[in-house]
């Protein structure tokens, strides 16, 4: 049963430091993975998608890297601002392209002015 | 990137009624999902439905819980006879091989 897990489970940082989470799986026969931003009583905002092939995916500010061999993968977030404040939540899909998506428990991010 | 609607966003409900929750996804994808979230917790996998079946579901899941797509659009969840446990947040989803998943911006199930 795959299982997984992030750290830290929350961070607050001063505006503008680059900041990194981090996210393991215990199965690594993965299809892909997939971060998301969640605010306070929203739904889930899709960040990046990485494929299993794929090392790494970058959009803007953002940087997801993937060791599928080790289990892990690491969002990196650079110039950090205030409305990043979210929850960051990792999620991999398992097998094949339809099946089901398996969420940490995420990471609570506080950026303070 | 596509979008999945959902209504209502927030749902009040006395234990042992029944609910529907709705989510309108593009006509044209097969493959749907709905998800939950309790309070403070992670986000659950509830059932996936492709080609008008369901495909997979988990122990969640259970004979109080059926979906179905009764027009070829709408993509509804029915909890026969809600529990107060059952409060949570429901997110419907879809995926796509080039986007991923995308999850709706959920509905808020109180139960009281």
């Amino acid at each position: 049963k795959q299982e997984v897990t992030q750290i830290p489970a929350a961070l607050s940082v001063p505006e503008g430091e680059n900041l990194v989470l981090n996210c393991s799986f215990t199965d690594s026969a993965i299809y892909n993975l997939q971060w998301f931003r969640q605010d306070p009583g929203k739904g889930l905002t899709s960040l990046l998608l990485i494929q299993s092939s794929q090392r790494e995916q970058t959009s803007g500010r953002l940087n997801a890297s993937l060791d599928k061999s080790s289990g892990r993968s690491t969002l990196y977030i650079a110039a950090s601002q205030p409305g990043d404040s979210a929850t960051y939540l990792c999620a991999v899909l398992g097998g094949t392209s339809y099946g089901k998506l398996t969420f940490g428990q995420g990471t609570i991010l506080t950026v303070h002015p | 990137e596509p979008e999945v609607t959902q209504t209502p966003s927030h749902q009040v409900t006395q234990m042992g009624q029944e609910v529907i929750l709705r989510c309108v996804p593009i006509s044209n994808h097969l493959y749907f999902y709905w998800y939950r979230q309790i309070l403070g917790q992670k986000v659950e996998f509830l059932v996936s439905f492709y080609n008008n079946e369901i495909s997979e579901k988990s122990e969640i899941f259970d004979d109080q819980f059926s979906v179905e797509r009764p027009d070829g659009s709408n993509f509804t969840l029915k909890i026969r006879s809600t529990k107060l446990e059952d409060s949570a947040m429901y997110f419907c989803a879809r995926s796509d091989r080039n986007y991923g998943y995308t999850f709706g911006s959920g509905t808020r199930l109180t139960v009281v």
